[in-house]
């Protein structure tokens, strides 16, 4: 069965430094993995996928995931992070078919 | 605007009582879905529709009813309500065939069961 997993809970991070947020998916098929963002009180929105192709996929607002299926991984990376990156971080998978499957997401608290 | 809505926003109720989460889009997509997100469970898929008259379930359908008479709308039933049903609730919607479109999700309804 298909599952994603956030090693990360909680990450605090100081602003202007780097962040890496990490997803781990498990699938014997091919998958497409996602990021979402949800901020205080509002839905997700999606902040890049990976389909196929390159696997350094480039998102929105500097965010940037890089596919590697060797390891199975999907890892989220912003190279300078703001107080306004202050969020909840979703990986996703879907082999394709109508069925999603969601991380238990990450805290990302930006510090001062 | 192109969006996904849903009402009510907030509800709260008491066990047994029938209620309905409505959910529509204005973007003619043919895939939507209902997610419920509690603390340290992410998101779980409830249920999930194709196309009208489409529906199939998701990891926990338990307790759930759906139904897609029209292509914009998408609405949640819940029969008997349950404490364990309280939960925040999404509705989403994809213009994709297969599973690698974007969702694009509603503000969300906190439901609150008695």
């Amino acid at each position: 069965a298909q599952s994603v997993t956030q090693l990360d809970s909680q990450v605090p991070v100081f602003e202007e430094a780097p962040v890496e947020l990490r997803c781990n998916y498990s699938s014997s098929v091919s998958v497409y993995l996602f990021w979402y963002v949800q901020y205080p009180n509002q839905g997700l929105q999606l902040l890049l996928k990976y389909l196929s192709g390159s696997t350094l996929v480039k998102g929105i607002n500097g965010f940037e995931a890089e596919f590697n299926k060797s390891q199975t991984s999907f890892h989220l990376r912003k190279p300078s992070v703001h107080i306004s990156d202050t969020a909840e971080y979703f990986c996703a998978a879907t082999s394709g078919t109508y069925k999603y499957i969601f991380g238990t997401g990450t805290r990302l608290k930006v510090l001062a | 605007e192109a969006q996904v809505t849903q009402n009510p926003r907030y509800l709260i109720t008491v066990t047994g009582k029938k209620l309905t989460v409505t959910c529509s889009q204005n973007m003619n997509h043919e895939y939507m879905s209902w997610y419920r997100q509690d603390p340290g469970l992410g998101l779980r898929q409830i249920y999930y529709s194709m196309n009208v008259e489409v529906t199939d379930k998701g990891d926990v359908p338990e307790g759930y009813k759906v139904s897609r008479k029209e292509k914009r709308n998408f609405p949640l039933i819940l029969e008997s309500p349950s404490p364990n049903q309280t939960s925040l609730y999404f509705c989403a919607s994809s213009s994709r065939r297969t599973g690698s479109g974007t969702q694009y999700f509603g503000p969300g309804t906190r439901l609150l069961v008695l």
